[in-house]
């Protein structure tokens, strides 16, 4: 079975400063996908970033941008610029990428709290 | 296009009952899957449908049921409530193809007394 690992249950940063989230997963699959998504207080799960494994370019999404290590199994978020409506539980999650039905497997989360 | 919906947003049951939550995905999207959110546990992935066949299964007893229709909607069923099923309960829609964003629903509040 896959494992998620975020290690860091708290953070916190300043407005406008950089903060990096760290995410280790174990797998013995080739072939997998691997996200990184949000839960603000209103509980809603938004999708920040998703990096497939195949790709040797890190994703970004405006002032998010992820570190995928393949070898390492090691896949970290960064936020720059942070602002307030960056407070959230933000959560990485593995899929494989084979196989029939596609099961997200979460990490127990980050809350990330982003003061003024 | 619309967001995943889920019905109700709140519910509050006693121990025993039985309790269907309801879940309609993004217009297109032929896979739904359901998921726990406790403190204690996490998150924790229930079950997937695809094209109203259950495709994978997360380790729940068998009091966790679910079923879609054919216009993708789903339904998940838990019987004989135990105090322990108080939960957020998350429902994800994707198209269904492997690899695909899952987008999730607002979720559904169980209290179990």
């Amino acid at each position: 079975a896959q494992t998620v690992t975020q290690s860091q249950p708290e953070m916190s940063v300043q407005e406008a400063e950089t903060v990096t989230l760290s995410c280790t997963y174990d797998t013995s699959e080739s072939n997998y996908y691997l996200f990184w998504y949000k839960q603000p207080p209103s509980r809603q799960m938004i999708l920040v970033i998703r990096q497939e494994a195949y790709k040797q370019q890190n994703a970004t999404e405006n002032r998010f941008s992820v570190n995928f290590q393949k070898a390492a199994k090691s896949f970290s978020l960064k936020i720059s610029d942070s602002q307030l409506g960056d407070t959230a539980m933000y959560f990485c999650a593995f899929m494989k990428g084979l196989g029939s039905g596609y099961a997200l497997n979460f990490g127990k989360g980050t809350s990330l709290l982003v003061t003024p | 296009k619309a967001g995943v919906t889920q019905t109700p947003r709140y519910l509050i049951k006693t121990r025993g009952q039985q309790v269907t939550l309801s879940c309609s995905p993004i217009s297109g999207h032929r896979s739904v899957s359901w998921y726990q959110q406790t403190p204690g546990q996490g998150l924790q992935f229930l079950f997937e449908y695809f094209s109203e066949t259950q495709r994978n299964k997360g380790n729940f007893p068998g009091r966790f049921s679910g079923r879609q229709f054919s216009n993708s909607r789903s339904e998940m069923n838990v019987s004989t409530l135990e105090l322990g099923d108080s939960a957020l309960y998350l429902c994800a829609s994707s198209p269904g193809t492997g690899g695909d964003t899952q987008y999730f629903g607002p979720g559904t509040r169980l209290t179990v007394l």
